[in-house]
């Protein structure tokens, strides 16, 4: 059975810095490109990043680019998201999902990351 | 406000066939596949419909999806209250190099 469990969420101030961690199992995960979906308070889904399975592709939101940044240890089987220069704006919960052939399949329960001074 | 056009609500009473559109470019739904997602509220999304109009195992046939141009639509047949959920319509956009969710649209079962 496939698993995602995301960790690492809290509260942060504005201009913070927070790591979310997903573990996986259940699945090869070195196979799969792994994403980091959000969704803040009472709005909808936004995409935030994807990676493949080797880490040679990494696609951001045009929202995080420059401040995210998303890395795998396929050794782990974990998939992380570096997240710097927080803003309210990056307030809500953040779900992993496990992508094949452009499906978003698994996705984890989600961590909630509240920007807030 | 997203790129992918959807409309905030849709209703019906049960029984009913609704449909759901996802308005795009060419660069998003002109040249990809369409996927949506149903999400029932404090739980994560859920596959409902990919490559524009498959349906994933255990998926009810009343759902179906369709795509022509740069727009999609979903639609539920036979409408049940269970259905009563927010839904997204997802797709990549190869002038962003990045995938997009549609606003989403919350379906009310009368």
């Amino acid at each position: 059975e496939v698993q995602l469990v995301e960790s690492g969420g809290g509260l942060v101030k504005p201009g913070g810095s927070l790591r979310l961690s997903c573990a996986a199992s259940g699945f090869s995960f070195s196979t799969y490109s792994m994403n980091w979906v959000r969704q803040a308070p009472g709005k909808g889904l936004e995409w935030v990043s994807s990676i493949g399975g080797s880490s040679t592709s990494i696609y951001y939101a045009g929202s995080v680019k420059g401040r995210f940044t998303t890395s795998r240890d396929n050794a782990k089987n974990s998939l992380y998201l570096q997240m710097n220069s927080l803003r309210a704006e990056d307030t809500g919960v953040y779900y992993c999902a496990r992508e094949e052939d452009q499906q978003l399949l698994n996705w984890g329960q989600g961590a909630l990351v509240t920007v807030s001074s | 406000q997203s790129v992918l056009t959807q409309p905030p609500s849709a209703s019906a009473t049960p029984g009913q066939r609704v449909t759901i559109s996802c308005s795009g470019t060419r660069s998003n739904i002109g040249s990809n596949h369409v996927y949506w997602y149903q999400q029932f509220p404090g739980t994560a999304p859920k596959l409902l419909i990919y490559r524009n109009n498959q349906r994933p195992s255990g998926v009810p046939d009343r759902f179906s999806g369709s795509k022509s141009g740069a727009s999609a639509s979903l639609a539920i047949s036979g409408l049940r209250s269970e259905d009563e959920a927010d839904y997204y319509c997802v797709v990549w956009d190869d002038s962003l190099s990045g995938r997009l969710f549609g606003g989403g649209t919350k379906l009310t079962v009368l």
